[in-house]
């Protein structure tokens, strides 16, 4: 089955410093690739997403390209706020499988 | 109003107790699902539901159950709560290719 890993946290930060989250996945096929970020208190939602590979989803000026030689599908933003400090999620979804599988998870803390 | 919504939002219950988690989304979709969060594991399926019929065990059912009482509502059920059945509940719709609405969760603790 489908397999994510993502880099532990939690993350630190200052503000406006330059964020990577990496994360890898094991999969068959070609499988779409997915970021969701959870703010405190709060459920997750989509960040952003990409479909095929060399793809390169964005948000927010969140960034992450779809690297199918690496598999791969890290997250990168070039300054982080505050604001950004939350647990974020990789996950990936093969056409007709019936569920997301999750990465655990990475916490970052943005301070001022 | 919410797409997804789950009720209760918080429980504190003790062990060997019945609880009901309830789901209900207005997006008229599908296929529902619920997900356990523990600190540090990320998300663990626990079970989805494809239609009314359709009812499928994720990675950790054991020691839950499910009724899909309509298109619209979907229950998660703790037959016999045990303490280390305490984490955060999320239900969660499939609202295109693999992307999840997700509700605000129930976090549960059993005592």
């Amino acid at each position: 089955g489908n397999s994510v890993t993502q880099m532990e946290g939690p993350v630190t930060l200052s503000e406006e410093a330059f964020l990577t989250i990496n994360c890898t996945y094991t999969a068959t096929g070609y499988p779409s690739l997915f970021w969701y970020v959870q703010y405190p208190g709060e459920g997750l939602q989509l960040l952003l997403k990409a479909t095929k590979a060399d793809d390169k989803g964005s948000n927010k000026g969140f960034e992450a390209t779809y690297r199918k030689e690496t598999t791969s599908f890290h997250l990168e933003k070039g300054s982080v706020q505050v604001s950004d400090s939350a647990v974020y999620f990789c996950a990936c979804h093969n056409t007709g499988r019936r569920a997301l599988t999750f990465g655990s998870g990475t916490r970052l803390q943005v301070q001022p | 109003d919410a797409d997804v919504t789950q009720t209760p939002r918080n429980r504190i219950t003790k062990t060997g107790k019945r609880i009901m988690l309830e789901c209900s989304q207005t997006k008229g979709h599908d296929r529902m699902y619920w997900y356990r969060q523990d600190p540090g594991l990320g998300l663990q399926l626990i079970y989805y539901s494809f239609d009314v019929k359709d009812i499928n065990k994720g990675e950790i059912s054991d020691g839950y159950s499910v009724s899909r009482q309509a298109q619209a509502k979907f229950s998660l059920s703790l037959e016999s709560a045990i303490p280390n059945q305490t984490a955060l509940y999320f239900c969660a719709t499939i609202v295109g290719a693999g992307e999840l609405f997700f509700g605000e969760g129930s976090r549960l603790t059993v005592l």
